[in-house]
């Protein structure tokens, strides 16, 4: 069975940084493709960042561009988002979800800017 | 960069069909946008329902199809349970280089 499961959401300070875990399992994590997706509270979806099976292509959206870095460790079978220059419209629950398709999702991290 | 609109909301009655709709800023809707369609209820995380325009999952009902329809991508619900009541979301991918979800739609069955 497909799993993910995000990890590493906090509340923290406008300006701050924190780094968001998407761990893996069911599937062989090296051939697939992942991304990031991000919900506001009360909010639709937003496409955030997309990251290559072997990391050679990475894509952001322009709201994070500058500030999120998307990575990933194949033999931890987990992807990373590293979230810098935090602000308070960045609040939101963060998912990861397989491949192009997006047809399998994590249940989300929430992340929270406020001082 | 595109915005992807879709309608805030609609209405079903059980046993009936409804339409959902994916429209983009840059033009037509095409085969290119490798339209999927996105089904979540309150609290959960999204769960996929169609792929590549028209293309279901194991999981996805029979009832719900994707389609391209007038220059949009469309989501067809025939047969509504109350089950199906949610808020659906279409993506649009653009070059493969960037994903843009629509703003999504309230589905609601009474």
């Amino acid at each position: 069975e497909v799993q993910l499961v995000e990890s590493g959401g906090d509340l923290v300070q406008p300006g701050g940084s924190l780094r968001l875990s998407c761990t893996a399992s069911g599937f062989t994590f090296n051939t697939y493709s992942m991304n990031w997706v991000r919900q506001a509270p009360g909010r639709g979806l937003e496409w955030i960042s997309y990251i290559s099976s072997g990391s050679t292509t990475k894509y952001y959206g322009d709201s994070v561009k500058g500030r999120f870095t998307v990575s990933r460790d194949n033999a931890k079978n987990s992807l990373y988002l590293q979230l810098d220059g935090l602000r308070a419209e960045d609040t939101a629950i963060y998912y990861c979800a397989r491949r192009t398709w997006f047809d399998s999702w994590g249940q989300g991290t929430l992340v929270t800017v406020s001082s | 960069q595109a915005v992807v609109t879709q309608e805030p909301s609609l209405t079903v009655s059980p046993g009936g069909t409804v339409t959902l709709t994916c429209d983009s800023t840059t033009g037509a809707v095409t085969s290119d946008h490798h339209c999927s369609w996105f089904q979540q209820k309150p609290g959960q995380a999204p769960r996929t329902l169609i792929y590549d325009t028209n293309n279901r999952y194991s999981w996805t009902p029979a009832r719900f199809s994707g389609s391209l329809l007038g220059g949009k991508a469309a989501l067809t619900l025939s047969g509504a349970q109350p089950e199906d009541e949610a808020e659906y979301y279409c993506l649009l991918s653009y070059s493969g280089t960037y994903w843009v979800f629509g703003g999504g739609t309230k589905l609601t069955v009474l």
